[in-house]
């Protein structure tokens, strides 16, 4: 599975729209981007996955750059409750990969009042 | 239960003593996936269960770990002779085979 590559940290204002990047320059055409999130002391947990269209759910938006190098998950309105480790995660879906999740150090967000 | 529950959720035990961890998934999820998680660091692979295929093992730090599971139900992560750096939180997750997976509270082990 390709690497992927997030900043360490990022801020947020509550109520404020909070943008997080990841890089996988290395991706190849039948991988997919997933986010997770791990909020503390909790298990992860499944945000959004895309594989080159942009999609929404109740959750979030996954925006990914037409030459899928790169992509951002996109919380519209931030709350305190989604201060949490978010991770992004680029895997193959089907054949002989069978889906093991591969975490890297994730973004801390931090969302203030 | 709606959810994956793990047992116990906190374990302390003494270095040398064998620990079992319980995972409960979500019924109908063929697939099932353990991971340990250090603390500040993020998850690692440990081992996985697909139906009645032969489990993918290549997580295992060591031969003190094993897990077992019995068709689609209870699986148990066994760790024998514990040691100091195996203090972590253990995750396991499950989910219906390329769908999203849903992760468990996790149990935390503490290795005195």
């Amino acid at each position: 599975d390709a690497k992927t590559t997030q900043p360490t940290s990022m801020d947020c204002a509550e109520g404020r729209a909070a943008n997080l990047p990841c890089n996988h320059s290395t991706i190849s055409g039948n991988e997919y981007v997933y986010w997770y999130r791990q909020i503390h002391s909790q298990g992860p947990q499944y945000i959004i996955h895309g594989l080159k269209n942009n999609e929404t759910n109740e959750m979030a938006s996954l925006i990914i750059t037409e030459d899928r190098k790169s992509s951002t998950l996109i919380l519209p309105h931030a709350t305190l409750r989604d201060t949490a480790v978010y991770y992004c995660i680029v895997r193959v879906v089907g054949g002989t990969s069978y889906g093991k999740l591969t975490f890297g150090q994730g973004t801390i967000l931090t969302v203030h009042p | 239960g709606a959810g994956v529950s793990q047992s116990p959720s906190n374990k302390v035990t003494e270095k040398g003593k064998d620990v079992e961890l319980r995972c409960d998934p979500i019924s109908g999820h063929t697939a099932l996936y353990w991971y340990r998680q250090r603390l500040g660091q993020g998850l690692e692979f440990l081992i996985y269960f697909q139906g009645n295929s032969a489990p993918d093992k290549s997580g295992l730090p060591s031969d003190r770990f094993s897990a077992e599971r019995t068709g689609e139900s209870v699986s148990t992560l066994t760790i024998q002779r514990t040691q100091q750096e195996d203090s972590a939180v253990y995750l396991c997750a499950g989910n219906r085979v390329w769908n999203e997976q849903f992760f468990g509270p996790g149990t935390r082990l503490t290795v005195l």
